[in-house]
């Protein structure tokens, strides 16, 4: 069955470390997305990518990368600068831009020890 | 910039109530897409419709409408005898084409809670 597949469920960060979060699709989509979801708040973005070898910042990109080497896969590392990184993180996909439907995979909690 | 107001935090019904979940917008483009997501507490966002600016055609698939006023900017989401099984946040969101991009600006949301 073609989705979104997201990993790890929970993540768990120490200070001063960077983490990496996976995202996979195999619905054969052009353009990947990131969105941060903290409590009681709608979802913000923090990157996309339309093409491979290409991605733009979102609304929250500070203490965030990514990278988009192969078009099903598109990691997202938080690293030691993203000060508040305990929330909700979600990965989606769309067949091309354009306003086309996004799909989102399962999500990855992330908390900070 | 693009805002999506879902001025409902909290929605309790009875099962079998029908219910009416408000979404106003505010944009400039004058082409734009609506969505509606449903997000169960597994945490997943399910897409649940998609309308474009130009098509004022209001949608019913089973127990779900969706109601688009151009007029108001509002686009609201009816569910009708609902189940225990609705329970969950329900976000409404509208596109924009940033640099060729599809970005999507998300309400709040609205949670609603089905009771028995």
């Amino acid at each position: 069955d073609g989705g979104i597949t997201q990993s790890p469920k929970y993540l768990f960060r120490k200070e001063g470390q960077n983490v990496t979060l996976s995202c996979e699709q195999n619905l054969n989509h052009d353009a990947m997305y990131w969105y941060r979801q903290d409590p009681g708040q709608g979802l913000r973005l923090i990157y996309y990518s339309q093409i491979v070898n290409d991605f733009q910042k979102g609304d929250i990109a500070e203490g965030y990368s990514v990278s988009r080497e192969k078009k099903e896969s598109f990691p997202l590392t938080v690293t030691s600068a993203q000060k508040n990184p305990t929330a909700f993180y979600l990965c989606a996909s769309s067949i091309r831009t354009g306003r086309k439907t996004q799909y989102f995979g399962p999500g990855t909690r992330l908390l900070v020890l | 910039a693009q805002k999506v107001t879902q001025a409902q935090t909290e929605i309790s019904v009875v099962e079998k109530e029908d219910v009416t979940l408000d979404c106003v917008y505010e944009t400039r483009d004058t082409t734009y897409y609506l969505f509606w997501y449903k997000q169960p507490p597994s945490g997943e966002l399910v897409f649940l419709i998609r309308r474009n600016s130009f098509d004022e055609q209001n949608e019913i698939s089973g127990r779900y409408s969706w109601n688009f006023q151009k007029s108001t900017s509002s686009f609201n989401f009816t569910i009708t005898a609902s189940q225990v099984v609705d329970s969950a946040v329900y976000f409404c969101a509208l596109s924009e084409l940033t640099g060729g991009g599809n970005k999507l600006t998300f309400g709040t949301g609205t949670q609603l809670k089905v009771e028995l």
